[in-house]
């Protein structure tokens, strides 16, 4: 079955710095990926979907790659700022969308 | 538009008793999921609806659970006899499968249940 790991340990960065955090998988070739942030006791946010032919994919302070060889994607925030800090997910999507896989999730923690 | 909701928020409940939650998708989209999320876990697919079809099951889901979206709007995902260990966070999710914002899962509140 597939497995999706995502750091189980919070990342712990300072204000204004870059935070890159990582989704690998296994056992599964997803048509696309998401990210999702999730703050305590609500429900997940869509941040941002890239698919399987796409390497790279930005949105404002934020940008997403995707390695289908490696099966892996790194989510980067830049110039993080304390209200960034959240759980981020990561979620693997089939081509008719009719099922999700999510990751665990990373704690991160910008501190001013 | 409001978002999806969820009700109830919270419910407790004691082993053995059925529990109905319900979920009201953004009015246009189509596509409709049911997750569950743990404590310190990503959420868990359980079920997906397009229009009023169910598609997509997750073998996880027993027989305990059925869910319903008729004629294509709102949801109810039903546990009978519920134990404790379906104590969980129930949460919903809706998309569209056409459009700008096209396969962004918007995601509800979230039922907290508590089986005691």
């Amino acid at each position: 079955s597939q497995k999706i790991e995502q750091n189980s340990e919070a990342l712990n960065i300072q204000e204004g710095k870059t935070a890159t955090l990582t989704c690998n998988y296994t056992n599964y070739s997803p048509a696309y990926l998401q990210w999702y942030r999730q703050d305590p006791g609500r429900g997940p946010v869509f941040l941002l979907l890239i698919r399987e032919n796409e390497k790279e994919k930005r949105k404002e302070r934020l940008k997403v790659t995707f390695d289908t060889t490696l099966k892996q994607s790194l989510f980067h925030i830049t110039a993080s700022q304390p209200a960034d800090s959240a759980t981020y997910l990561c979620a693997l999507g089939a081509y008719n969308f009719n099922k999700f896989y999510f990751g665990s999730g990373t704690k991160l923690n910008v501190k001013p | 538009d409001t978002g999806v909701s969820q009700n109830p928020r919270h419910k407790i409940t004691k082993r053995g008793q059925n529990v109905t939650f319900r979920c009201d998708p953004i009015s246009e989209h189509n596509r409709l999921y049911w997750y569950r999320q743990t404590l310190g876990q990503g959420p868990e697919f359980l079920t997906y609806f397009q229009n009023e079809a169910q598609l997509e099951k997750s073998r996880l889901l027993s027989d305990r659970f059925s869910a319903e979206r008729p004629k294509g709007s709102f949801s109810t995902l039903e546990i009978q006899r519920t134990e404790q260990g379906d104590s969980a966070m129930y949460l919903c999710a809706s998309s569209s499968s056409s459009g700008g914002s096209y396969n962004e899962q918007f995601f509800g509140p979230g039922t907290r249940l508590t089986v005691l």
